[in-house]
C-alpha cells in the first residue's frame, strides 16, 4: 500500500507569482484535504475534495484553488503569492466514516 | 467556538517518565479526536484517535483519556523515550455539509531527555 506523496519537496517563489503543488492520495482513498502549516503552528484547513468536487473550504481567499482528478490525486494552486503564504503545505487523504486523515510529507513553500 | 486549545506549549520529560498533553474544545458537534506526531521536516503521522462515546483508549505506550462533560481530552505517553521527542498535535473533527474538517491545536513540543 502506497502512502500519500507530495511534490515538490521544496519550492522558492517570489511575491506575485503562481504555484502548483501536487498530491497523490493513498490507495483506496477518495477524499483529499489540503492544509497550510505556518512555522510553529498547527495545520490550518484550506479545502477538501471528494470525487473531483470541492467539498468544503476553510478561511482562505479565492486565490487558493484546487483540483482533484479521476484517480483521486489533487493539485493546490495559489495565485498572486504573498510573503505570508510561506509555509508547509500538507495534503491528507482519507476514506471512511470518520474521514481518518493520513498526511503526506508536505511541500515547503518559501515566498521571497 | 471551533478552536481547540492545547497545553503545554512545550514539555521536557526524563526518559521513562510520563508525558501528558491536554486539549480542550467548546463545540459539542466535534465527533472524532485524533492525535498526531510530527517530526521536523515531516508531515503529521496519526498516532491514536478516540470517539466521544469512549472514555479511554490505549495503544501500546499511548493512551487517550476523554472527558465529554468537561470537553477535554489528553494524551499520555508512558515510559517516554528519546525517540518520542517530537511535536504533538491534538485535533477535532467536525462534519459540516458532508465535509470532515479537522481543527488542530497549536502543538506541544516534547523533549525526552536520555
Amino acid at each position: 500500500e502506497t502512502g500519500v506523496t507530495q511534490s515538490p519537496t521544496h519550492l522558492i517563489k517570489t511575491r506575485g507569482q503562481q504555484v502548483t503543488l501536487r498530491c497523490s492520495s493513498q490507495s483506496g482513498h477518495n477524499t483529499v484535504s489540503w492544509y497550510q502549516q505556518a512555522l510553529g503552528q498547527g495545520p490550518q484547513f484550506i479545502f477538501q475534495y471528494y470525487r473531483e468536487e470541492e467539498n468544503g473550504r476553510g478561511n482562505f481567499p479565492p486565490r487558493f484553488s484546487g483540483l482533484q482528478f479521476p484517480n483521486y490525486s489533487s493539485e493546490l494552486n495559489v495565485n498572486a503569492l504573498e510573503l505570508d503564504d510561506s509555509a508547509l503545505y500538507l495534503c491528507a487523504s482519507s476514506s471512511g466514516a470518520y474521514n481518518e486523515q493520513f498526511f503526506g510529507p508536505g511541500t515547503r513553500l518559501t515566498v521571497l | 467556538q471551533q478552536q481547540v486549545k492545547q497545553s503545554p506549549q512545550s514539555l521536557i520529560v526524563q526518559k521513562g517518565g510520563i508525558s501528558i498533553i491536554n486539549c480542550a474544545y467548546e463545540n459539542t458537534a466535534f465527533d472524532y479526536f485524533p492525535w498526531y506526531q510530527q517530526f521536523p521536516g515531516k508531515g503529521p503521522a496519526l498516532l491514536i484517535a478516540i470517539r466521544p462515546d469512549v472514555s479511554e483508549k490505549k495503544e501500546g505506550r499511548f493512551t487517550i483519556s476523554f472527558n465529554k462533560s468537561a470537553k477535554q481530552f489528553s494524551l499520555h505517553i508512558m515510559d517516554s523515550q528519546p525517540g518520542d521527542s517530537a511535536t504533538y498535535f491534538c485535533a477535532a473533527s467536525l462534519r459540516t455539509s458532508g465535509t470532515y474538517k479537522y481543527i488542530f491545536g497549536t502543538g506541544t513540543r516534547l523533549k525526552v531527555l536520555a
